[in-house]
């Protein structure tokens, strides 16, 4: 039972367009959000998080969307860079442990 | 911040072998956890560790798979007997104690089980 899915296995945008990560999750008691970035040999990253109270976190190029109502997170970032290729995890804080999605490999186009 | 640091980087075992992978966390984080990479798939949790207690433990967790964190410092994950399936990158994290603290990952061992 996958709690947190991404559906998207990759992604294609042109640098300088807009990325739009997604993410869905099925545990309507999750409440707090994470992004991680991770490259290839390295370990996950962390980018961005957001809190259920909240609907929106912005840092920089990356925007951090949550739609409680539809159980949906999506991260947006622009404009997009070559260097912000590499796969995308979206993960649900559930009792101090993460539980991550399958993640999206976002490629960005020169 | 020197990071958290994981040896070996790659580790290559006959079936049956025991394995065993060392993780130092970040000096001041409270917390330690051990999640498993497969190819396609996100982290997947295995346990993790307040201090050198044991908080909890994958119900998926063979009994093959054993962690410790004897002093609340660096932490161990064993696996007895060794079988193809075990063959992952496997991914140390620490955090603070705080509530939503974010975990910051090591660059992890990578087995193979031939």
């Amino acid at each position: 039972d996958q709690q947190v899915k991404q559906n998207s296995p990759s992604l294609s945008v042109q640098e300088g367009r807009i990325s739009i990560l997604n993410c869905d999750y099925t545990n309507s008691m999750f409440d707090y959000f994470l992004w991680y970035k991770k490259y290839p040999a390295e370990g996950p990253t962390f980018l961005i998080s957001i809190s259920s109270i909240k609907d929106k976190n912005e840092d920089g190029r990356f925007t951090v969307f949550l739609n409680k109502s539809a159980k949906h997170l999506s991260l947006h970032i622009v404009p997009s860079q070559p260097g912000d290729s590499a796969v995308y995890f979206c993960a649900a804080n559930q009792g101090g442990k993460l539980i991550f999605g399958q993640g999206t490999e976002l490629s960005v186009k020169p | 911040d020197t990071g958290v640091s994981q040896n070996p980087r790659h580790k290559i075992t006959k079936r049956g072998q025991n394995v065993t992978f060392r993780c130092d966390p970040i000096s001041e984080h409270n917390r330690l956890y051990w999640y498993r990479q497969t190819l396609g798939q996100g982290p997947e949790f295995l346990t993790y560790f307040q201090n050198e207690a044991q908080l909890e433990k994958s119900r998926l967790l063979s009994d093959r798979f054993s962690a410790e964190r004897p002093k609340g410092s660096f932490s161990t994950l064993e696996i007895q007997r060794t079988e193809q399936g075990d063959s992952a990158m496997y991914l140390c994290a620490s955090s603070l104690l705080e509530n939503n603290s974010p975990l910051h990952f090591g660059n992890g061992t990578r087995l193979t089980v031939t």
